[in-house]
């Protein structure tokens, strides 16, 4: 089942933060976070496993609350290279992903 | 540098033909993926291979076909059966390591693919 992303959309100016949202109904093995530029290939930001471990980009920093099934993506001074569409991808225990529908973020100067 | 690389870029099918989009890494990755993407829309996932030989089914994989001969390839023919092929399709790949979960994904570039 299809994890939910909110907001569905968010418009910030340069070095405003932002915090995007990512819940599912299912037990989590890990959560996944990749940023979208149009037209383009997803590019992987970073990894939360269950159990707390991390993998990923230096400036952006998520939360994974396993209890609750759900994950956060927290953004901040945001840069105007940080727009592009956020996807969620979730996996459980079968080796595979399953990605929300995205959050499309626009910094704006 | 190592990588993935889809061809080509933009393909266009007609109507009763059958199209193959081609997908090739060599980050020596045993596991490979494809999904498609619709305007607005997340990813969802057609087929996913975890090692040679060996593919299985995701979410909608009706009207696709895929084969795993190599390590390196893992090629995706639409058939005529899929009725709404227009789409942007998007490989991946990841690394295996033991279960193999908790793997970041590659993206290639992707194939978008029109009706004629």
């Amino acid at each position: 089942q299809q994890p939910v992303q909110s907001p569905q959309a968010v418009i910030l100016r340069e070095g405003e933060d932002a915090v995007i949202n990512c819940s599912s109904s299912k037990a989590l093995y890990s959560v996944h976070w990749y940023r979208q530029k149009h037209g383009e290939a997803p590019v992987f930001l970073m990894i939360l496993l269950k159990g707390g471990e991390q993998k990923g980009h230096e400036k952006i920093s998520a939360s994974f609350n396993e209890k609750k099934q759900q994950s956060s993506l927290y953004l901040t001074a945001s840069q105007l290279s940080y727009s592009g569409t956020y996807f969620c991808g979730t996996e459980t225990y079968g080796n595979k992903l399953v990605f929300g529908a995205g959050t499309i973020l626009r910094v704006k100067s | 540098d190592g990588g993935i690389t889809q061809s080509p870029k933009y393909l266009f099918r007609k109507e009763g033909q059958n199209v193959t989009l081609s997908c090739e890494q060599n980050l020596n990755h045993d596991a490979m993926y494809w999904y498609r993407q619709d305007p607005g829309q997340g990813l969802r996932l057609i087929y996913y291979s975890q090692i040679v030989n060996d593919f299985q089914k995701g979410d909608i994989a009706e009207g696709y076909s895929v084969s795993r001969e190599k390590k390196e390839s893992f090629p995706l023919t639409v058939t005529s059966a899929q009725k709404n092929p227009t789409a942007f399709y998007l490989c991946a790949s990841s690394n295996r390591k033991g279960t193999g979960r908790g793997q970041p994904q590659h993206f290639g570039d992707g194939t978008r693919l029109s009706i004629l």
